[in-house]
């Protein structure tokens, strides 16, 4: 089985201070991670994505995430913060050593951010 | 845009009513669900398509009847509903084939905001 943990229900952040918003995940075998971000009353949009190779991944909006497998986590991090970073930011992740027929994602609950001026 | 086109954005129904929820992706995709979101709850996976094909259905109530007449429509059929099915429902894509290059990251469409008086 898989699962997600965000520990975090809400992050707040001055602007321009670094954020990092917390993921630790449970896979049987390898994982993909997979960060995505959602605005008010707006559908989920894909930020980033760990598959392999360097452990830190570099995404959309200045956004990245460090892969650590030792300490199964997947945190986002971005170096600045902006007042329009603020969302909701969900974690997700795919076991590919899984019998995984529709390839599913098991996703977090979800960490509110708050940049405030 | 996302290539994943729901419709409609917005939806009030009254119990006894029946209404359809839209959902068409332009990505060449082959695998199609349905999330609902609801207030202070975590994404819930109602169903998958594969292929065409249901591969799951995490034991949603009948008065949700999904439609998947080809690899790019994607339909909920609704009726009957509860106040408590008041949520976001979201629809989103992903390839499965070919096995090898898929990474298995889901593209949302913007929602459709459902409201049972």
């Amino acid at each position: 089985a898989q699962s997600v943990a965000q520990p975090e229900d809400q992050v707040n952040v001055a602007e321009g201070n670094p954020l990092t918003v917390k993921c630790t995940y449970s896979v049987s075998g390898n994982p993909y991670l997979f960060w995505y971000v959602q605005y008010p009353n707006r559908g989920l949009q894909f930020l980033l994505k760990y598959i392999t190779g360097d452990n830190l991944v570099k995404g959309s909006y200045g956004f990245e995430a460090e892969f650590n497998k030792s300490q199964t986590s997947f945190h986002l991090k971005k170096p600045s913060a902006l007042v329009s970073d603020s969302a909701l930011y969900f974690c997700a992740v795919r076991d590919i050593g899984a019998n995984n027929a529709g390839n599913m994602l098991t996703f977090g609950g979800g960490t509110r951010l708050m940049v405030k001026p | 845009e996302t290539g994943v086109t729901q419709t409609p954005r917005h939806l009030v129904m009254g119990m006894t009513n029946k209404k359809s929820l839209k959902c068409e992706q332009h990505l060449g995709h082959n695998a199609m669900y349905w999330y609902k979101q609801s207030a202070k709850k975590p994404l819930e996976l109602m169903f998958v398509y594969s292929l065409e094909e249901r591969v799951e259905n995490n034991s949603v109530p009948s008065r949700f009847s999904p439609e998947c007449p080809n690899s790019s429509h994607l339909f909920l059929h609704l009726h009957t509903l509860q106040p408590e099915d008041s949520a976001l429902y979201l629809c989103a894509s992903s390839r499965l084939r070919p096995a090898t290059s898929v990474t298995g990251e889901l593209f949302f469409g913007e929602g459709s905001r459902l409201t049972v008086l």
